[in-house]
C-alpha cells in the first residue's frame, strides 16, 4: 500500500532563512506528487504538482525516485508562509486523481 | 463559480444521532471525495465517486455513506454518530482527464459528537 511520510509535524524558522518540509513516499507504481497548503483558516490548496516542476509562491518541490522524496524548499522563508503543508500522492496515475493519501501534515511558523 | 461548497460549516451532534454533510460543486467536476482531517492523522480518504452514479470505499469507510445522483452533488452521511467521528470534513472535486487535474476542496465542516 502507499505511504506518505512527512517527518516533522512543526517547523520553526525564522524569515529570510532557508526553509525545507521533507516528503518521503512509498508506493509500488510511477507516483504522481503533490503539496497541498492550509492557511489559517482557509480551505485546502494546491502549491505544487511535481509533473508541472514550476515554482509557486517561491518554493520548489523536486521528485527524487531514487530517494522517494519530494522534498519543499524555499530559499527565504515569508511570514505569511506560515501554514499547515502536506505532501500528497495519487494513487493512480493518468487522470486518476481522486484518491489522495496524505502525509500528516507539517506547521510551518516563519517567526519574524 | 462557487467551486465546492460544504454545508453545514459547524455541527454538534448527540452519540446516536444521523445527519448529512451537503457537498456541491458546480465546476462539471467528474470526480468527488470525501476526507476526514484529524489531529496528527493528516487527511484520509473516507468515500470517492468517479461518476454519477457510481461509489467507493475509501480507507476509513465505516460509519459512513455515500451517493451520487447527480454529477454536483455527493452527500456524506452518519448513520449513526460516535464520538470517533468528532472531526472537520472535507469534500473535494476533480475533473477526469489524462493531465491527472487537482483536487479543488470545499471549506470544510467541523463536526462534533458528544
Amino acid at each position: 500500500a502507499q505511504r506518505v511520510t512527512q517527518p516533522e509535524k512543526l517547523l520553526s524558522v525564522f524569515k529570510g532563512a532557508p526553509v525545507e518540509l521533507k516528503c518521503n513516499y512509498s508506493y509500488s507504481g510511477s507516483p504522481e506528487l503533490f503539496w497541498y497548503v492550509q492557511y489559517s483558516r482557509q480551505r485546502l490548496q494546491l502549491l505544487l504538482r511535481h509533473i508541472s516542476r514550476e515554482s509557486i509562491k517561491g518554493f520548489t518541490a523536486d521528485l527524487n525516485k531514487g530517494e522517494t522524496s519530494f522534498h519543499l524548499k524555499k530559499p527565504f522563508a515569508q511570514e505569511e508562509d506560515s501554514a499547515m503543508y502536506y505532501c500528497a500522492l495519487s494513487e493512480n496515475s493518468g487522470g486518476s486523481n481522486y484518491k489522495l493519501t496524505f502525509g500528516k501534515g507539517t506547521l510551518l511558523t516563519v517567526n519574524p | 463559480n462557487a467551486g465546492v461548497t460544504q454545508t453545514p460549516k459547524f455541527q454538534v451532534l448527540k452519540t446516536g444521532q444521523s445527519m448529512t454533510l451537503q457537498c456541491a460543486q458546480d465546476m462539471n467536476h467528474e470526480y468527488m471525495s470525501w476526507y476526514r482531517q484529524d489531529p496528527g492523522m493528516g487527511l484520509r480518504l473516507i468515500h470517492y465517486s468517479v461518476g454519477a452514479g457510481i461509489t467507493d470505499q475509501g480507507e476509513v469507510p465505516n460509519g459512513y455513506n455515500v451517493s451520487r445522483s447527480t454529477t454536483e452533488d455527493f452527500p456524506l452521511r452518519l448513520l449513526s454518530a460516535a464520538p470517533s467521528q468528532t472531526s472537520v470534513y472535507f469534500c473535494a472535486s476533480s475533473r477526469a482527464d489524462s493531465s491527472n487535474q487537482p483536487q479543488h476542496f470545499g471549506d470544510g465542516t467541523r463536526l462534533s459528537i458528544l
